[in-house]
């Protein structure tokens, strides 16, 4: 099974200030058909997981551009511009290039 | 608009099975792989397993094989999740969600103690 390892796994920060999650796979998430399915997904309290970025960098519809997700290989990162206090929760990467799917596990962000 | 609708929380006894639904709307439910994910108290995302568009192929978390069965119904657009023999290790908010997870149900929570 692939694993994704993620850092920090606790994120304070100011609001207006910019963040950034890490997340690394043990082994390539390049599929087959040359794209990469890595996942980032936000969580809020109390809230189902909805998905943000899918394959390394596509932003999903209705997420704010101030997210972003970069990366290749097995080194990806989720970046926010300017964090605002509905960013609060808990962000998980994600590979689906491969079943059974993995995920890290999981960055709380919080309102310093 | 897509939308997953799971059934109701439930609480089972140790050794006892649980079968949770998932209804599909606003989408062609017999085109899209699903899947299901829980997350126990506290805890992070665990994937368990796909049903394929037509349901006749499914790939299981070795950790559940044997336990758990993923079926689905496409004249109703619902996908359902059985798991047995619970245990109180099993106690988790379970979702559906479809391909790519790029959709997810509420979650039902599924309790199991004596």
């Amino acid at each position: 099974d692939v694993v994704m390892t993620q850092s920090p796994l606790s994120l304070p920060v100011t609001l207006g200030q910019p963040a950034s999650i890490s997340c690394r796979s043990s082994q390539s998430l390049v599929y087959s058909d040359g794209n990469s399915y890595l996942n980032w997904f936000q969580q809020r309290p109390g809230q189902s997981p909805r998905r943000l970025i899918y394959k390394v960098s596509n932003r999903d519809s209705g997420v704010p551009d101030r997210f972003s997700g970069s990366g290749s290989g097995t080194d990806f990162t989720l970046k926010i511009s300017r964090v605002e206090a509905e960013d609060v929760g808990v962000y998980y990467c994600m590979q689906g290039t491969q079943w059974p799917y993995t995920f890290g596990q999981g960055t709380k962000l919080e309102i310093k | 608009q897509v939308q997953l609708v799971q059934s109701g929380a439930d609480m089972k006894e140790p050794g006892a099975s649980v079968k949770v639904s998932c209804k599909a709307s606003g989408f062609t439910f017999s085109s899209y792989y699903m899947h299901w994910v829980r997350q126990a108290p506290g805890q992070g995302l665990e994937w368990l397993g796909v049903v394929n568009p037509s349901g006749d192929s499914t790939t299981y978390a070795e950790k559940l094989q044997g336990r758990v069965t993923m079926t689905r119904d496409t004249s109703t657009s619902t996908v359902y999740m059985e798991l047995s023999s619970l245990r109180s290790e099993d106690t988790a908010v379970y979702y559906c969600a479809r391909h790519q997870l790029d959709h997810w149900g509420q979650g039902t929570l599924v309790t199991v103690s004596s």
